[in-house]
């Protein structure tokens, strides 16, 4: 099975700084990633696909990177409304795979 | 619109059996594939299992043996049927469209297993 290490598991950053989660995985999975936010109470939502790919809808702030075993997702412009934890996941085989979550507050 | 509504769940002993439904809507069960998805209260996301379009079944190690995923399509529903329910089986179930991501969700069902 393929491990999913997600880092950290909690920021707090200030409205308007630059936040940067990553998500290496124990095998290459090519561009197989996809990453979720999920806020207080709410089902997860799908943010960014195939690694890079943004999810129609999904704020521009948000972008994804990587390929092989490390992958990052960055907000450019952190704002209040991005609170939330975020998840990443693979997709390589059959047996999905989550990451440990990284919640993101405000300071 | 694409939807997905799961009932069945509730407080259950350990060793109890419960099944768990996701109605569909929006598109066919038979032609896409599904997954089941639980978070346990407070924690992270864990992926059960997933029903491919084919056919092909493919569960995570901690409920195989135990769970069992199957769909009708007349009822366009694809079911959870959950045996010798553990307390760390605990959790909101969701299911979800699944094309290698999930989307959409459920809005997920709760499953308590506790004495």
């Amino acid at each position: 099975d393929i491990q999913m290490t997600q880092s950290p598991s909690s920021l707090s950053a200030s409205v308007g700084d630059r936040v940067t989660i990553t998500c290496r995985t124990s095998q290459g999975i090519s561009n197989s990633l996809i990453w979720y936010q999920q806020k207080p109470g709410k089902v997860p939502k799908l943010l960014i696909y195939g690694a890079s790919t943004l999810q129609s809808g999904v704020p521009s702030r948000f972008s994804g990177s990587g390929s092989g075993t490390d992958f990052s997702l960055t907000i450019s412009s952190l704002q209040p409304e991005d609170v939330a934890t975020y998840y990443c996941q693979e997709h390589k085989t059959s047996l999905r795979t989550f990451g440990g979550g990284t919640t993101v507050e405000i300071k | 619109e694409l939807q997905l509504v799961e009932t069945g769940g509730g407080v259950i002993q350990p060793g109890g059996s419960l099944r768990l439904s996701c109605e569909v809507s929006g598109f066919t069960v038979s032609s896409n594939h599904l997954s089941w998805v639980r978070q346990t209260p407070g924690k992270g996301l864990e992926w059960v299992s997933v029903l491919y379009s084919g056919g092909s079944i493919f569960y995570s190690d901690s409920v195989k043996g135990r769970f069992t995923v199957s769909r009708d399509s007349a009822k366009n529903t694809l079911f959870l049927q959950m045996n010798n329910l553990r307390g760390d089986d605990t959790a909101v179930y969701y299911c979800a469209k699944d094309q290698g991501w999930f989307d959409p969700w459920g809005q997920g069902t709760l499953v308590t297993v506790s004495s």
